[in-house]
């Protein structure tokens, strides 16, 4: 079955520092990518995705770059914020493969990240 | 901005009693899930639902489980006799068409005690 592996967190960094945050996923199709944030008491929110290889998503200044040949959609940022402290998920997701279809996403583990200024 | 708001945000309940966790999904959307993450591992699908029926459940998802959209507004899910192990954050969602699009709700957390 599909699966979602992220670097073990807890990540701290300082203010302005490049961040990574490593992901890789075995699937047995063609998925999507996501990443998703949660900000401290509030739910997920989509950050950014990708849908095919090769393909960037970008927002908010991170970026992960789609890659097949590693099975990799690694998350940056060139200048972390304090403001940027959440936790991380990376997801993979098919679209609807019918009008009837709910397809689900498959999550990792999360990422804590906190930014000290 | 349209939000999906769940209520309530947190629930303490004795092992064996039933629960609702209640979702409002954004109005437009068409597709609507439940997940959850026990504390401190990942986030679980449990549930999609379309057409007013189960799309997809997990294994998670067993006869103590059940979700209704009663009034086509609300989307709730029903833990019959909840266990020690069903303290989790539970996140519902809901899309327009593919998961990935998914908008999630803050979370109910649920501790049974």
């Amino acid at each position: 079955g599909d699966s979602v592996t992220q670097m073990e967190g807890p990540v701290t960094l300082s203010e302005e520092a490049f961040l990574t945050i490593n992901c890789t996923y075995t699937a047995t199709g063609y998925p999507s990518l996501f990443w998703y944030v949660q900000y401290p008491g509030e739910g997920l929110q989509l950050l950014l995705k990708a849908t095919k290889a090769d393909d960037k998503g970008s927002n908010k200044g991170f970026e992960a770059t789609y890659r097949k040949e590693t099975t990799s959609f690694h998350l940056e940022k060139g200048s972390v914020q304090v403001s940027d402290s959440a936790v991380y998920f990376c997801a993979l997701g098919y679209p609807a493969i019918s009008s009837g279809s709910a397809r689900q996403l498959t999550f990792g583990s999360g990422t804590q990240l906190t930014v000290l200024p | 901005e349209p939000e999906v708001t769940q209520t309530p945000s947190h629930q303490v309940t004795q092992m064996g009693q039933e629960v609702i966790l209640r979702c409002v999904p954004i109005s437009n959307h068409l597709y609507f899930y439940w997940y959850r993450q026990i504390l401190g591992q990942k986030v679980e699908f449990l549930v999609s639902f379309y057409n007013n029926e189960i799309s997809e459940k997990s294994e998670i998802f067993d006869d103590q489980f059940s979700v209704e959209r009663p009034d086509g507004s609300n989307f709730t899910l029903k833990i019959r006799s909840t266990k020690l192990e069903d303290s989790a954050m539970y996140f519902c969602a809901s899309s327009v068409r593919t998961a990935g699009e998914a908008f999630f709700g803050q979370g109910t957390r649920l501790t049974v005690v």
